[in-house]
């Protein structure tokens, strides 16, 4: 399995305050990415980072922002969540572009 | 953006019945997997199939990329191959997979 570990796995939160996700991979790729998974939608790009302190938007990326300081980690903050962002939310890894891509276990994550 | 077309949205079947998913997609790909989401929610890789035809087990992939499509063949289904199905695809303009919204099979006993 790719060493990929996402936390927390589960969070409630209340609207209008602040949340971050963090992603820790162990296998040194480059790009790291965060889709969110909502019934009838699949799995949407929310961003995604092509290296250290490289981040780019994707197409749900209203709401959020990123960081990359380091190469294992990446992280997802909602500066003042609303319930709209109440979703699953999964981390993925990728050596290059064209390559396999890994997902982690996802974390739930529900706005009251 | 590309735009990934899964067929049949919802499949039952019995067990050991054979089934295969379809993947249609609007545009030339360098990328193209496909996922089974498992009733837990976990991700788990099934094939990296740009083109050409794969087999694992019971599971085999074949993606025609000039005809902009990919199937996923289950046969001798079980119980546990229950889960969602998605294909995923990474145009060669991109730098990130596009998701379909999944085939939801389920395998009866």
């Amino acid at each position: 399995d790719a060493g990929i570990t996402q936390s927390p796995r589960h969070k409630v939160t209340e609207t209008g305050t602040p949340v971050t996700l963090r992603c820790h991979q162990t296998e040194n790729h480059r790009y790291m990415y965060w889709y969110r998974q909502d019934p009838g939608h699949g799995l949407r790009l929310i961003h995604y980072s092509y290296g250290v302190k490289d981040t780019d938007k994707g197409e749900v990326s209203d709401g959020y922002s990123v960081s990359r300081s380091k190469t294992e980690d990446f992280l997802l903050t909602l500066e003042s969540a609303t319930s709209s962002q109440t979703s699953v939310y999964f981390c993925a890894i990728t050596r290059g572009l064209n390559t396999e891509a890994f997902f982690g276990q996802g974390t739930r994550l529900t706005v009251v | 953006g590309i735009q990934v077309e899964q067929s049949p949205p919802d499949l039952i079947l019995q067990e050991g019945a054979n089934s295969t998913l379809r993947c249609n997609f609007s545009d030339s790909v360098n990328n193209l997997q496909w996922f089974h989401q498992n009733p837990w929610g976990q991700l788990i890789n099934l094939f990296y199939i740009p083109s050409g035809t794969k087999q694992n087990g019971r599971l085999s992939a074949t993606t025609v990329a000039t005809e902009r499509y990919s199937l996923l063949y289950i046969s001798s289904s079980q119980t546990t191959d229950s889960g969602v199905y998605f294909c995923a695809v990474e145009e060669t303009s991109g730098s990130r997979l596009t998701f379909g919204e999944g085939t939801q099979l389920t395998v009866n006993p």
